[in-house]
Formats: C-alpha cells, structure tokens, sequence
C-alpha cells in the first residue's frame, strides 16, 4: 500500500529538549516537504528537498533542521530554539506530472511541549 | 502565485451534487488551479487539478472558465464524509511551497 507516513501520530516533549519527526514515503517522489500547522490558519512550510542530499530552507526554518540521506525519509528535528513548537506538522511529497508538481500529504504529527 | 477567493462557508444536502467556487483574476497564463481539501486533524488530501480544460477523476470535477478567472469544484453525490474545508490554489511552476487560504468550510447534511 503506497503512501506517505509520519510517526508519531502525538508526540509531547518537555521544554528545552530536541524532538525527531518522522516522514517515510514508498511513492518514488524525488521532492519531500514539511509543513507546520497552527490552529485556524494555513500551512507554513518549514524545509523541503528536491533531491537526496540536498535541501532548502523555507519561510519559517528557524529552530528546525532536516536531512535527506534517502530518498524515501525526511526526517524534521524540532530543536530547543524553536521557541512555540506546540503545532500540527505535515509532510508531503511529489512528483512530477503533465508539466507540473502535485503534492500528496501526510497524516500529520501533531507535537504538544509541556 | 495568484491570490484566490473563496466562500467562508457552505452547505450541502447528502446525495446532492456540492458546487464549490473559486476566484482566481490574477492568474497568468502558466499557473495551475489545485483543489485540496482537509478533514479535522488529518492531513490535506489532494483532490484535482487543472490548467485551462476541465478535468474529472474519481472523486470530483473540475470546472475552470474559458477566461481562467474562476473555477468551481464539483462532489457530484455528497456524502457526510465529504464535511472538510476545501482549498482553491493557484500555483504554477515546479517545486515550492503550496500557499492555503482560508478555504470553504463545506458541510454535509443528512
């Protein structure tokens, strides 16, 4: 079964301490993405990569790191310099299609800091 | 990427067809319509796409106006599991970060 999955679903960490997120994709994407959610407002995106190796920071990359050693994982650090990492973060990914990019989401892991 | 318009909110009785619109003046030549939409604490779910003609997959269609200004996203038998906030985006090029609005918050009567 192809998809995109992201582990945990809730995740609560204690202030001052460093977070991993999880995002593994079986759908052959080259690019991967991470986006962070509050509530009521639209998806800001945090990193995405178009290629192993190699990735770019968003619009709101500050107290956040990635890496891409595999094509089908994509990890997110939630580091201690994030200073209101409480969100719901997405991860998505895509491919290319009839001249464009369409990209696929992610469950969702929604982090919680107590 | 050109701005869109949505209704706030709409309604929808089960079984009816669900009309959602969108308004895109902006958009140039090369951009493409995407329609998402997302159900509470779940992950946006792709739902269609299209440039100038009008597209039709297994969940929904996709009308867009010969000017390309508007669009209206069509559930053709809405079922309670269709209640979401749907998302018009205009994007065009490759790669980059998909930019949601505020969406329509459609709900699904029985």
């Amino acid at each position: 079964d192809g998809g995109i999955t992201q582990s945990p679903k809730y995740l609560f960490r204690k202030e001052g301490q460093n977070v991993t997120l999880s995002c593994e994709q079986n759908l052959n994407h080259d690019a991967m993405y991470w986006y962070r959610q509050d509530p009521g407002q639209g998806l800001r995106l945090i990193y995405y990569s178009q290629i192993v190796n190699d990735f770019q920071k968003g619009d709101i990359a500050e107290g956040y790191s990635v890496s891409r050693e595999k094509k089908e994982s994509f990890p997110l650090t939630v580091t201690s310099a994030q200073k209101n990492p409480t969100a719901f973060y997405l991860c998505a990914s895509s491919i290319v299609e009839q001249g464009t990019d369409t990209q696929y989401f992610g469950p969702g892991t929604r982090l919680t800091v107590l | 990427d050109a701005k869109t318009t949505q209704p706030t909110s709409m309604d929808c009785a089960e079984g009816r067809a669900a009309n959602l619109p969108c308004n895109h003046s902006t958009i140039s030549g090369n951009e493409y319509v995407y329609w998402y939409r997302q159900i509470h604490s779940q992950g946006p779910q792709y739902i269609i796409h299209g440039l100038k003609n009008n597209e039709t997959n297994e969940m929904a269609s996709l009308i867009i106006t010969e000017d390309r200004k508007s669009s209206t996203l069509i559930l053709p038998h809405a079922t309670l599991r269709d209640t979401a906030v749907y998302y018009c985006i205009v994007r065009g090029g490759l790669g980059g970060k998909l930019i949601f609005g505020q969406g329509t918050e459609l709900s699904v009567k029985p």
